[in-house]
């Protein structure tokens, strides 16, 4: 098994610029999450979803749009990308069973970087 | 919101020493986690507790509920436990599927 897989690895856009990071996982988790990570700063959660075809807002949502059209696929996209987005992204997967424990399985990170 | 706090943020030690890195939280939670962030970047879950006390080779946790506070210790460290050591909380008010909140990491360097 691959476990979570993220693309791309790097990225580098121009201010304005729009991309999709692509997040994919074998493990047939029903649970998906994007975070960010920021120097001096915890991980924190763009947008998530519990399932095929939903979505929600996280902590820190604004400029960032999302897809879950099939189970194993987490799409997060930037429609234009400021400076303040670049960022290392990171992709999770987790179980919906047992609930209250919901261990989370990280993708490697894609580090983009806005000029 | 739960907020988390970690300390110490930065830990330099010399190899052999026993390490404690330690996690406190406001609000009630359903589960804890600590986390393993390599120079490489890359993420991986140590340990998930909701009570007690769990032991992984020379990794231990534990957590005390009524206190709202963690610990993560390494006995006997080496260079190779070098990395960012990252507590997550879930709180009982997330719904049971909004992510985790995190610390900001605890930075340890282990010496030759």
């Amino acid at each position: 098994n691959a476990g979570v897989t993220q693309t791309p690895k790097f990225r580098v856009l121009k201010t304005g610029q729009s991309m999709t990071l692509l997040c994919a996982q074998d493990m047939n988790h029903e649970y998906m999450y994007w975070y960010r990570q920021d120097p001096g700063m915890g991980l924190r959660l763009i947008h998530y979803s519990v399932g095929e075809g939903t979505t929600a807002k996280g902590e820190v949502p604004d400029g960032y749009n999302v897809s879950r059209l099939k189970k194993q696929n987490f799409l997060l996209g930037l429609e234009s990308a400021a400076p303040s987005q670049t960022s290392v992204y990171f992709c999770a997967s987790s179980p919906s069973y047992p609930i209250s424990y919901n261990e989370q399985f990280f993708g490697p990170g894609t580090r983009l970087t806005v000029l | 919101k739960n907020e988390v706090e970690q300390s110490p943020q930065n830990l330099t030690a010399q190899e052999g020493e026993f390490i404690t890195i330690n996690c406190s939280y406001s609000v009630g939670i359903s589960a804890l986690h600590w986390l393993q962030q390599h120079p490489g970047g890359g993420i991986v879950s140590l340990f998930m507790l909701s009570s007690g006390k769990k032991k992984h080779g020379r990794l231990i946790a534990t957590i005390n509920i009524q206190e709202k506070h963690s610990s993560l210790h390494i006995t006997a460290s080496h260079p190779r436990d070098s990395a960012v050591y990252i507590c997550a909380v879930r709180s009982y008010s997330g719904g049971g599927a909004d992510g985790l909140t995190f610390g900001k990491g605890t930075h340890l360097i282990i010496q030759p």
